[in-house]
């Protein structure tokens, strides 16, 4: 099976840098995804990771350390429009089908 | 072009109804999913369809069952309705390609209410 945390919720100052914590415990391990899900509407694509290391897309960057079970997500220079909920998923095989797991997401609540 | 759509938006009916979701994607892809999300926003995978065929089945009552027509097509088929269905259903498709092997995309969703 798939075990997968991270914080609840969260709350930032317009800005600042956040960094939203994930870790997993997963048979077939294939890559570790970040979603963006705003409040009533439908999960975003926002990072992948599949090696070890940083991966850095304006903004945002993820982490992956997969000795440790570990990913993060950086966000930096918040924006008000970053308040939303963060998925962390882990793609599993070898079903074929590389099925995300999502865990049960961090709301980020951006404030001035 | 909406890349992948789902209808209806919202959904209220009756216990013990039987009712359907369509999903069609326009992006080519190979791979289709129907994911539920709970009132506690928990997001959790039910089926996944590769080439019209049933991949994985996480352990779903049979009171649900995907149909894909084609492959731009997985439409959700739900019998004998319970308050527990209540929730946010999505669909999500994938591609096999190289390039952008892993990415879900996820329709916009619909919210099924059941009185």
């Amino acid at each position: 099976g798939q075990n997968i945390d991270q914080p609840t919720e969260m709350t930032a100052t317009e800005g600042a840098i956040v960094q939203i914590n994930c870790t997993y415990q997963t048979s077939g391990f294939n890559g570790l995804f970040w979603y963006q899900q705003h409040a009533g509407e439908a999960p975003t694509f926002l990072s992948y990771n599949v090696l070890d290391g940083l991966e850095e897309k304006g903004r945002f960057s993820s982490f992956l350390s997969r000795s440790k079970g570990y990913s993060y997500l950086l966000l930096k220079e918040l924006q008000m429009k970053d308040s939303a909920s963060y998925l962390c998923a882990v793609s599993t095989y070898p079903t074929g089908a590389n099925n995300l797991f999502f865990g049960t997401g961090t709301r980020l609540t951006v404030i001035p | 072009d909406t890349a992948v759509s789902q209808t209806p938006k919202y959904l209220v009916t009756q216990m013990g109804n039987d009712k359907s979701i369509k999903c069609e994607q326009n992006l080519g892809h190979d791979t289709m999913y129907w994911y539920k999300q709970d009132s506690k926003k928990f997001l959790k995978i039910m089926f996944s369809y590769n080439n019209k065929e049933l991949i994985i089945n996480e352990t779903v009552p049979n009171r649900f069952s995907p149909k894909s027509p084609d492959k731009a097509h997985l439409n959700l088929h739900i019998n004998s309705l319970e308050l527990g269905d209540s929730a946010v259903y999505f669909c999500a498709s994938r591609t096999k390609l190289a390039g952008d092997p892993e990415t879900q995309y996820f329709g916009p969703g619909t919210r099924l209410l059941v009185l």
